[in-house]
């Protein structure tokens, strides 16, 4: 079956630094991967995707991630953090069957504080 | 930008009563989706719909729930009978392909008494 984890519950980060919050997944098979972000009372805004081709890619507010398939990681980074990023992301993961790559599969979240 | 609009953002519902929560997909979108956040925990999938009828689902989607595409513009996700566990927050989505990223509403909490 497949499944995400994504390894803190919360991260704390200054203004400014650097953000890294981590998902790996399991699957015998090629996944897409996905990065959600949520903010309070809102739904879920996907920040990137990964399908196919560059394992680097670039997401909306300048986040970004990279498929690992030797470590089976898709970690989501922003060089500087800012204020407005302080909401709960959400890595999650889907795989493809006889429909297509319908049932994505979401990890627990983590909760980023950005301190001023 | 096209998007997913949910109503209502929160309905208050008694235990044993029916529930229809709504959807409107993006226009040019083919496939639907309900998934579900109860509080504190992780968003699970319900089901997907593609032409007129499920293609998958989980098994949370037992017999208590039903989907339908009523008409053209709207999608409904429907509690026959809802118990105090059914208490959380419902996400509709909606994608151009099977393969293609599923774009999320705002949700509807619900609440059951």
């Amino acid at each position: 079956a497949q499944s995400v984890t994504q390894l803190g519950s919360h991260v704390s980060v200054s203004e400014g630094a650097l953000v890294l919050l981590r998902c790996n997944y399991s699957s015998s098979v090629p996944p897409y991967l996905f990065w959600y972000v949520q903010y309070p009372n809102q739904g879920l805004q996907l920040l990137l995707k990964y399908t196919t081709g560059a394992t680097l890619v670039k997401g909306i507010n300048g986040f970004e991630a990279e498929f690992k398939k030797s470590e089976t990681s898709f970690h989501l980074t922003k060089p500087s953090a800012h204020m407005s990023d302080a909401a709960e992301y959400f890595c999650a993961v889907s795989f493809g069957k006889s429909g297509g790559y319908q049932k994505v599969t979401f990890g627990t979240g983590t909760k980023l504080q950005v301190i001023p | 930008e096209p998007e997913v609009t949910q109503t209502p953002s929160h309905q208050v519902t008694q235990m044993g009563q029916e529930v229809i929560l709504r959807c409107v997909p993006i226009s040019n979108h083919l496939y639907f989706y309900w998934y579900r956040q109860i509080l504190g925990q992780k968003v699970e999938f319900l089901v997907s719909f593609y032409n007129n009828e499920i293609s998958e689902k989980s098994e949370i989607f037992d017999d208590q729930f039903s989907v339908e595409r009523p008409d053209g513009s709207n999608f409904t996700l429907k509690i026959r009978s809802t118990k105090l566990e059914d208490s959380a927050m419902y996400f509709c989505a909606s994608s151009q392909g099977a393969s293609q990223p599923q774009h999320f509403g705002d949700g509807t909490r619900l609440s059951i008494l």
